[in-house]
């Protein structure tokens, strides 16, 4: 079965410096990845999602994931935190048409 | 158009009452999906409709009821719900073949059950 785990369900950087988001795939073949960002009472919006095309993928605010087989791993990446970066993140992974499967999230704060 | 759409953002009902929520897209999607969200939880699927059919009920109690009259839109009928019911409802659409299509999720409707 195909699932992610997020690890660290708080993580709390200094405006301007590195964010650093972690996912954890488990699957017997290389599946697709996304990553979504949820602002407090609003719904989901994709940063980005890795389909085998590339290995380093690039989306949206600034955000980038690199897939690395060998570490089952899509991290989150942005060189510079904004304040406006403070949300939820989560990781997801969709193993078959219909179905999508998230991680637990994880909460970025951002302090000033 | 990438917009999906939920009315109504709120709603509080009593545990006797009968409500619906819609969501509605225009993206030539033929899945949707309704998820339940509860505070500092990830979203948890309830139900998927696959070219308006019924393909996935994640065994959601009965006084949740799904319709898929069209295409574009999605109905949650509510009758009967109780406080633990209260969350954010999510509705979702993509593409249903092919692993690589993303979900466009609403803004959600936030319900209270009193």
């Amino acid at each position: 079965a195909q699932s992610v785990t997020q690890l660290g369900s708080h993580v709390s950087v200094s405006e301007g410096a590195l964010v650093l988001l972690r996912c954890n795939y488990s699957s017997s073949v290389p599946p697709y990845l996304f990553w979504y960002v949820q602002y407090p009472n609003q719904g989901l919006q994709l940063l980005l999602k890795y389909t085998s095309a590339a290995t380093l993928v690039k989306g949206i605010n600034g955000f980038e994931a690199e897939f690395k087989k060998s570490e089952t791993s899509f991290h989150l990446t942005k060189p510079s935190a904004h304040m406006s970066d403070a949300a939820e993140y989560f990781c997801a992974v969709r193993p078959n048409f219909n179905k999508f499967y998230f991680g637990s999230g994880t909460k970025l704060n951002v302090k000033p | 158009d990438t917009e999906v759409t939920q009315t109504p953002k709120h709603l509080v009902m009593g545990m006797t009452n009968k409500k619906s929520l819609k969501c509605e897209q225009h993206m030539g999607h033929r899945a949707m999906y309704w998820y339940k969200q509860k505070a500092k939880k990830p979203p948890e699927l309830m139900f998927v409709y696959s070219y308006e059919k019924l393909s996935i009920n994640e065994s959601v109690p009965s006084r949740f009821s799904p319709e898929c009259p069209n295409s574009s839109l999605l109905n949650l009928h509510l009758h009967a719900l109780q406080p633990e019911d209260s969350a954010l409802y999510l509705c979702a659409s993509s593409q249903p073949s092919g692993s690589d299509h993303e979900q466009f999720f609403g803004p959600g409707t936030r319900l209270t059950v009193l």
